[in-house]
């Protein structure tokens, strides 16, 4: 069975940092691509990071370039991503999901919050 | 960035309707357009992938159309567990992008 399973979100200050982490089993992360998508409370679905499977091709949305970094630890079979320089909006639900096929996301973790607020 | 737009971003129905929900990319994405469904808390499902094909375990009465610009989502029947939030995303782009979503409501 696979499983994606987030961890490390939390309540952190504007221009805080924090990383976090989505442990995998079942697959082995680095024979996929794999993307970080956050929701903000109330509001639809937002790409923020891909990684490729051999981690050669990292992409990431205007709207954390920069200040995100998404890399990954196959001895862990997991993935991370750094967040710093946090912004009020950046308050969302994180979600890892492992990417196959025509890029589509199949599996995807039951999230993260991460709240900024002073 | 392609942007994506859905429409209508609500719509109510009745068990039984069908449903269409229509999804426009900003420029040409082939057949790179994935439908998924979500429920309040929960994680997005994969419903749709390559713009018609069905994801395995994914009930028939979903289906896809579209290529190029232009694609729809269609439930044939509605049933009760398909009130949902419905969202289209491009992967034609490195940078991918969704739709605003699109809101399944009880009519």
């Amino acid at each position: 069975e696979v499983q994606l399973v987030e961890s490390g979100g939390g309540l952190v200050q504007p221009g805080g940092s924090l990383r976090l982490s989505c442990a995998a089993s079942g697959i082995p992360v680095n024979d996929y691509s794999m993307n970080w998508v956050r929701q903000a409370p109330g509001k639809g679905l937002e790409w923020v990071a891909s990684i490729s499977s051999g981690g050669t091709f990292i992409y990431y949305a205007d709207s954390v370039k920069g200040r995100f970094t998404i890399s990954r630890d196959d001895a862990r079979n997991s993935l991370f991503l750094q967040m710093n320089s946090l912004r009020a909006e950046d308050t969302a639900v994180y979600y890892c999901a492992r990417e196959i096929g025509v890029s589509r996301s199949d599996y995807w973790g039951q999230g993260t919050l991460v709240t900024v607020s002073a | 960035d392609i942007q994506m737009t859905q429409s209508p971003s609500s719509l109510s129905a009745s068990v039984g309707d069908r449903v269409t929900i229509t999804c426009r990319a900003s420029q040409s994405i082939s057949s790179y357009l994935h439908w998924y469904q979500q429920k309040p808390g929960k994680a997005p499902k994969l419903l749709i992938y390559a713009a018609s094909s069905l994801q395995s375990g994914v009930p028939s009465r979903f289906s896809g159309s579209g290529s190029g610009t232009d694609f729809t989502l269609t439930i044939s029947s509605l049933q009760p567990e398909d009130f949902a939030t419905y969202y289209c995303q491009q992967s034609y782009s490195t940078l991918r992008t969704f739709g605003q979503g699109t809101k399944v409501e009880v009519k």
